[in-house]
């Protein structure tokens, strides 16, 4: 079973910031938040990943609670092209990647 | 670089027949996953393999799913014989490494219907 819990669906308009939520209550001090995205008829893409601290490249930015159970990706202008389902999952390593249903996003203009 | 290949794109059978999917993964990387996604649900990991090893085959129904990957590159999967409950869109993934915080490459996917 997945070990996150993310809402079903989101909108967002296009170009504000798309802040997608999700709780991990039961994390463990050595797993780490990664977050991946799924556009309509492709596969899974990797998008960012942490432990404790914030992080942030060039698509998103990750913000983890201090007490690691809850975490947000932030996407800070959203576009068209981020409309995709986008995946929250913990996991120890690049093993054990167990996907929840996800957040379908959808970008409106 | 070129990404994670599959084929093909999409596939249609009727029930109890078999069915061969094949993946190319990215060059040089070691590990390979299998899965299936059912519409409406996250991936699931049928199966993952350390270069040419099993690593992971907890979630592979092996009375009717194989796979192997021969000389630690490509890789095929295998339903014989189909169920209708086998319709999904099966990933084939890679990445450099097992172990270590690695992101996964996935390709498009096949899409399997049976009928």
């Amino acid at each position: 079973d997945a070990k996150t819990t993310q809402p079903p669906s989101m909108d967002c308009a296009e170009g504000r910031a798309a802040n997608l939520p999700c709780n991990h209550s039961t994390i463990s001090g050595n797993e780490y938040v990664y977050w991946y995205r799924q556009i309509h008829s492709q596969g899974p893409q990797y998008i960012i990943h942490g432990l404790k601290n914030n992080e942030t490249n060039e698509m998103a930015s990750l913000i983890i609670t201090e007490d690691r159970k809850s975490s947000t990706l932030i996407l800070p202008h959203a576009t068209l092209r981020d409309t995709a389902v986008y995946y929250c999952i913990v996991r120890v390593g690049v093993n054990d990647m167990r996907f929840g249903a996800g957040t379908r996003l959808t970008v409106k203009p | 670089e070129a990404g994670v290949a599959q084929s093909p794109r999409y596939k249609i059978i009727e029930k109890r027949q078999s069915v061969a999917f094949w993946c190319n993964p990215i060059s040089g990387h070691a590990t390979l996953y299998w899965y299936q996604q059912i519409l409406g649900q996250g991936p699931k990991l049928l199966i993952q393999f350390q270069n040419n090893g099993v690593v992971d085959d907890s979630q592979l129904p092996k009375d009717r799913f194989s796979a192997e990957r021969l000389k630690g590159v490509d890789s095929t999967l295998k339903i014989q014989p189909a169920k209708l409950e086998d319709s999904a869109v099966y990933l084939c993934a890679s990445s450099p490494l097992a172990g270590g915080h690695r992101e996964q490459f996935f390709g498009p996917g096949t899409r399997l219907t049976v009928l």
